[in-house]
């Protein structure tokens, strides 16, 4: 399997430019986490999904940032409109998660977000 | 919510010597401690984890131990080698979370040749 993928890798933009950062999980995982990474805040979640439906969305910021997972290979992260404090590195992760087991987190290499 | 605090923040040592990340938790019903390496531009890979029904767990050169009653858990890197320079982030998460992890803030490991 090739991992959590993530595109794209680094992303530029300007201030109040809608971005979309997307997230493919490893095939069978039925879990999905988005983080954000900052170095004042650290390691945030976001938003985690279960079996392509939301569990948790009190960690998205505000009403800007939007994520959805149609099917259980893709998911996107919506920035709109951006602002230059968005910028971080945005992380994706899956898990298979078996009952209220834990289990480990796979994560994508992220995606770097500029916002001018 | 849960709370997980990390010392210290930056670490260096020599390459050989031991390395020692501990981290603090709040919530009593967390039960799943993960310790995650993350090198520069990757993601966090784990490395290893404890669960609160055991006091430690080895896995060659990397230990870690959990204490319940003072809500504490470490983690070891014995005989360090430049490689294990990355940052290091542990993690906790309890029964009811749905594999919600709340990390620390992280320690950059530095292991000087």
């Amino acid at each position: 399997d090739a991992g959590v993928i993530q595109s794209p890798r680094h992303e530029v933009t300007e201030m109040g430019q809608e971005v979309t950062l997307r997230c493919k999980p490893i095939s069978g995982h039925n879990s999905l986490f988005w983080y954000r990474q900052t170095m004042m805040r650290g390691l945030e979640l976001l938003i985690y999904f279960n079996n392509n439906v939301p569990i948790d969305d009190s960690g998205m910021p505000e009403d800007r940032f939007s994520a959805k997972m149609p099917n259980a290979s893709f998911s996107t992260l919506k920035i709109q409109p951006s602002e230059p404090r968005d910028s971080a590195v945005y992380f994706c992760a899956s898990s298979l998660r078996l009952a209220i087991s834990h289990n480990e987190q796979f994560f994508g290499p992220g995606t770097r977000l500029t916002v001018l | 919510g849960e709370n997980v605090e990390q010392h210290p923040s930056t670490l260096s040592v020599q390459e050989g010597d031991s390395a020692v990340i501990k981290c603090t938790y709040s919530d009593s019903a967390s039960n799943y401690f993960p310790w995650y390496k993350q090198e520069l531009g990757k993601g966090p890979q784990l490395i290893i984890d404890i669960r609160s029904n055991v006091g430690e767990k080895k896995d060659q050169r990397i230990a870690v131990t959990l204490n319940k009653t003072a809500k504490h858990f470490s983690l070891h890197i014995t005989e360090t080698q430049p490689e294990d320079s990355a940052v290091y982030f542990c993690a906790a998460s309890r029964p009811t979370s749905g594999s919600r992890l709340t990390f620390g803030e992280g320690t950059q490991l530095t292991v000087n040749p």
